[in-house]
């Protein structure tokens, strides 16, 4: 079975400072990897999508992710947040074609003027 | 781009009574929807896979009979809630694919209160 982990339940954070979330996921075959984020009052949005190639993804909004294999990682950068990025961030997981798409646990970025 | 809608948005019921939501693709055929369940504070539950023209796959501890789906079209899925009781309460979000391989795209969710 595949499960996701995010490590980073809270986060607070000044304008301009540099995030990283963490998100590790287990399951032992080949994976799509995704992050999808949830402005208050809004729908899910993707961010940013790893099917395969370049392990360094870029997404909406300035935000970046690295698949690292070998780690089962796929955390979320982006290097300078502004107030615009408070929101809820998910991270999931599928093993291909329609498989059920398992989400982490949700990290809540507060971004402070 | 790809939308997904879900009717209504937030709901209240009676408890005892049976609540219907639906999903649509809007500029899409989607063969297979997902239908999840979010508490507060906690991340997206997967309930069952919808599949246009044939049952609905239920996860584990999902009761079926209580959460009754159906895929009647390429573009339409429905979750009805049968009875609702007060921890049913929650909210529900849709997503379709278009094809194969390719993301998610999710509904705005229904909020759901049973009282």
């Amino acid at each position: 079975a595949q499960s996701v982990s995010q490590h980073n339940h809270h986060v607070i954070l000044s304008e301009a400072a540099s995030l990283e979330l963490g998100c590790n996921y287990s399951y032992g075959g080949t994976v799509n990897l995704f992050w999808y984020v949830q402005y208050p009052g809004q729908h899910l949005q993707l961010l940013l999508k790893y099917f395969s190639g370049d392990p360094l993804v870029k997404g909406i909004k300035g935000f970046e992710a690295e698949f690292i294999k070998s780690k089962f990682s796929f955390n979320l950068r982006k290097p300078s947040v502004q107030w615009s990025d408070t929101a809820e961030y998910f991270c999931a997981v599928n093993s291909g074609g329609y498989q059920k798409v398992t989400f982490g646990t949700g990290t809540k970025l507060q971004v402070i003027p | 781009g790809a939308v997904v809608s879900q009717h209504p948005s937030w709901v209240i019921c009676k408890s005892g009574t049976s609540v219907k939501i639906e999903c649509r693709s809007l500029d899409f055929q989607a063969t297979t929807m997902f239908w999840y369940r979010q508490f507060p504070k906690q991340s997206l539950m997967l309930m069952a896979t919808s599949n246009e023209g044939s049952k609905a796959t239920y996860e584990q501890g999902v009761e079926k009979d209580k959460f009754l789906i159906n895929h009647a079209s390429l573009t339409l899925s429905t979750l009805t809630v049968t009875s609702a009781h007060p921890e049913d309460s929650s909210f529900y979000i849709c997503s379709a694919s278009k094809t194969r391989n390719t993301e998610a795209f999710f509904g705005q969710g229904t909020r759901l209160t049973v009282v």
